[in-house]
């Protein structure tokens, strides 16, 4: 069955570090990819989207991140977190172009030390 | 320009009762989906509609149902509630296939 891994459930970094977030997908063809933020009891906002062409695609908020088929992933990256980065990030994939059915990972939750 | 809004904020219910969730979509946006966030967990996709039609159900019993009307506002109704539908539910709206969807904040629904 297709399925979405973040193998981190929770991250702490401290303010100004690099940041990486894993995000792997099982599924034969390359599906539209995604990754959203949620902060406590709000819903989910847009950070970046992969369709096709350029792996590495950037977003909003300084983050990026590159696709890499050979290893079907979607890591999301910044080089300097902020505390306002605080919040749950969750990788979701559209497996069939055009479904409208995203997918979504369980999450990983980031905490920033000052 | 106002984003997905969603409606009411918070919901208590009890088991066994009904309820209805609404979600007004982005100006211009046809296609309407929800999903239910449990706690602790990623969003689970319930309902795509598109041009009032469904065009997509995700694993969930007959208890839930949903439907779309001509201004693109969606319900999504859930009948004998059980503890377990206690969930965030969410909606999303997009314009086109190749356009990402957009999040409204949810509806807290908790069942005593």
């Amino acid at each position: 069955a297709q399925s979405v891994t973040q193998p981190d459930i929770h991250i702490t970094v401290s303010e100004g570090a690099s940041l990486e977030l894993r995000c792997n997908y099982s599924y034969g063809a390359t599906p539209y990819l995604f990754w959203y933020v949620q902060s406590p009891g709000q819903g989910l906002q847009l950070l970046l989207k992969y369709f096709s062409g350029d792996t590495l695609v950037q977003g909003i908020k300084g983050f990026e991140a590159e696709f890499k088929r050979s290893q079907s992933s979607f890591n999301l990256r910044k080089p300097s977190v902020h505390w306002s980065d605080a919040a749950e990030y969750f990788c979701a994939v559209e497996l069939r172009a055009g479904s409208y059915q995203l997918t979504f990972g369980k999450g990983t939750k980031l905490s920033v030390i000052p | 320009d106002a984003g997905v809004t969603q409606s009411p904020t918070h919901l208590i219910k009890t088991r066994g009762q009904h309820v209805t969730l609404r979600c007004s979509p982005i100006s211009g946006h046809k296609s309407v989906s929800w999903y239910q966030q449990v706690l602790g967990q990623g969003p689970q996709f319930i309902f795509q509609y598109y041009e009032k039609e469904e065009r997509g159900r995700g694993n969930f019993p007959d208890r839930f149902s949903a439907r779309q009307f001509p201004n693109y506002s969606s319900e999504l109704n859930v009948n004998a509630l059980l503890l377990g539908d206690s969930a965030l539910y969410l909606c999303a709206s997009s314009q086109y296939s190749n356009q990402p969807q957009h999040f409204g904040d949810g509806t807290r629904l908790s069942i005593l």
